[in-house]
């Protein structure tokens, strides 16, 4: 069964780094593109971007470019996102997603991230 | 990009009821819409893609319908486990996917 495990919850200062991890299993891992989605309460679910684990081409929202960067290793089956330059409003859940025909059908379970000094 | 607007925002039911929500997109989205379920501290969960294929294991009291700019999705005969929180999701005009605002679904 298809599986995507997320790693832990992040506890992280303002102007720091972060990257998140995401394994995925139950499937070929390069068969399906991977996309990271952010959930605030304030605003809602926001699409992050989509990389293709195959080739490693990405695609951001113009709202992240800057913020987030998608990298995969295939060795291991992991979608990696990494955060730069953290501030207080980019605490959030983030999930990793897996697209089948351009939606999103598996996700994983999400890991939270809060920014605090 | 597309905008999705999805009401409302909040909706009380009571078990056994009919319930609808909305969602309709700032453009001609050509069914291209998905809906999905998020219980608390929980991942949102696929129900339905292209506007009325349920998913597998997806009740059948659970549908959608919809074209053009308009679209709606209804769970038939409310029950417990179906209190949660609802998203569309537009998958045509790419990038960027973009959702709905959701939908909180509680017990009267």
């Amino acid at each position: 069964q298809v599986q995507l495990q997320q790693s832990g919850a992040e506890l992280v200062k303002p102007g720091t780094s972060v990257k998140l991890s995401c394994k995925a299993s139950g499937y070929t891992f390069t068969s399906n593109h991977m996309n990271w989605i952010k959930q605030t309460t304030g605003q809602g679910l926001e699409w992050i971007g989509i990389i293709n684990p195959g080739s490693g081409g990405t695609s951001y929202n113009v709202k992240f470019k800057g913020k987030a960067t998608l990298t995969v290793d295939k060795s291991s089956s992991t979608a990696f996102m990494q955060l730069s330059s953290l501030t207080p409003e980019d605490s959030a859940v983030y999930y990793c997603a897996r697209m089948e025909a351009y939606y999103f059908d598996y996700w994983g379970q999400g890991v939270m991230v809060t920014v605090s000094s | 990009d597309i905008q999705m607007t999805q009401s409302p925002p909040s909706l009380s039911a009571s078990l056994g009821d009919k319930v609808t929500i909305t969602c309709q997109a700032s453009q001609n989205i050509n069914k291209y819409i998905a809906w999905y379920q998020q219980k608390p501290g929980k991942a949102p969960r696929l129900l339905i893609r292209y506007t009325s294929t349920l998913e597998s294991g997806t009740p059948s009291r659970f549908s959608g319908s919809g074209s053009g700019r308009d679209y709606s999705f209804s769970i038939s005969n409310v029950e417990s486990e179906d209190i949660a929180s609802y998203y569309c999701l537009q998958y045509d005009n790419l990038p960027p996917w973009t959702f709905g605002g959701g939908t909180k679904l509680e017990l009267k």
